[in-house]
């Protein structure tokens, strides 16, 4: 079945660092990938996503492009702040059903 | 996009009653989904809610301990039944819209945080 392996954590950077968290996937064919993020004490919001092989979605400074032949989506920021301070999911979906399969996700804090 | 309300926002119970779960969106959706996230883990899908039919269950999870509503395109019910310590955990709902978009993008709910003593 489809899976989704990312990077556990949880990362500490100080301000203005880069981040980068791993994530790959296990499935057949061609799923669209997501980021999502959960700041503290609020629900689950998109933050990116890519439906297709090499598309890069990016949002807020944050970056990740669809590799295929690697299956990996990694997410990417070149400068973070401190308001970055989240749990980061990668996830899965496939057009067929449309059920997300996520990963365990990856605490992020950000120090000033 | 769709914008999700949930009630309750938050709730303790006591071992074996049980809890139902109102999940409401503010435009027709295609599918919506009813996930569950454990303390410290990630988000597992529950089942699919199905309009005008059955939910449909995954692994794991079956329709006497969750039985689900939807009795229209827009408002799905979750029951957590005989609840246990084992259920506390933020339940989430979501929908996929009917935009048409090549791909499949959810929007989720802010979550009904559940204890149980």
């Amino acid at each position: 079945g489809d899976s989704v392996t990312q990077m556990e954590g949880p990362v500490t950077l100080s301000e203005e660092a880069c981040l980068t968290i791993n994530c790959t996937y296990t499935a057949t064919g061609y799923p669209s990938l997501f980021w999502y993020v959960q700041y503290p004490g609020e629900g689950l919001q998109l933050l990116l996503k890519a439906t297709k092989a090499d598309d890069k979605g990016s949002n807020k400074g944050f970056e990740a492009t669809y590799r295929k032949e690697t299956t990996s989506f990694h997410l990417e920021k070149g400068s973070v702040q401190v308001s970055d301070s989240a749990v980061y999911f990668c996830a899965l979906s496939r057009s067929s059903n449309y059920k997300l399969t996520f990963g365990k996700g990856t605490l992020l804090t950000v120090n000033p | 996009s769709a914008v999700i309300s949930q009630k309750p926002s938050r709730d303790i119970c006591q071992r074996g009653t049980s809890l139902t779960i109102q999940c409401q969106v503010d435009s027709q959706v295609t599918m919506m989904f009813w996930y569950r996230q454990q303390p410290g883990q990630s988000l597992t899908l529950i089942a699919t809610a199905n309009q005008g039919s059955e939910a449909t269950y995954e692994s794991g999870f079956v329709i006497d301990k969750f039985p689900i509503s939807r009795p229209n395109l827009t408002f799905s019910t979750l029951t957590v039944s005989n609840m246990s310590p084992e259920d506390s955990s933020i339940y989430l709902c979501s929908a996929k819209t009917h935009s048409g978009d090549s791909y499949n993008e959810q929007f989720f709910g802010p979550g009904t945080r559940l204890t149980v003593l």
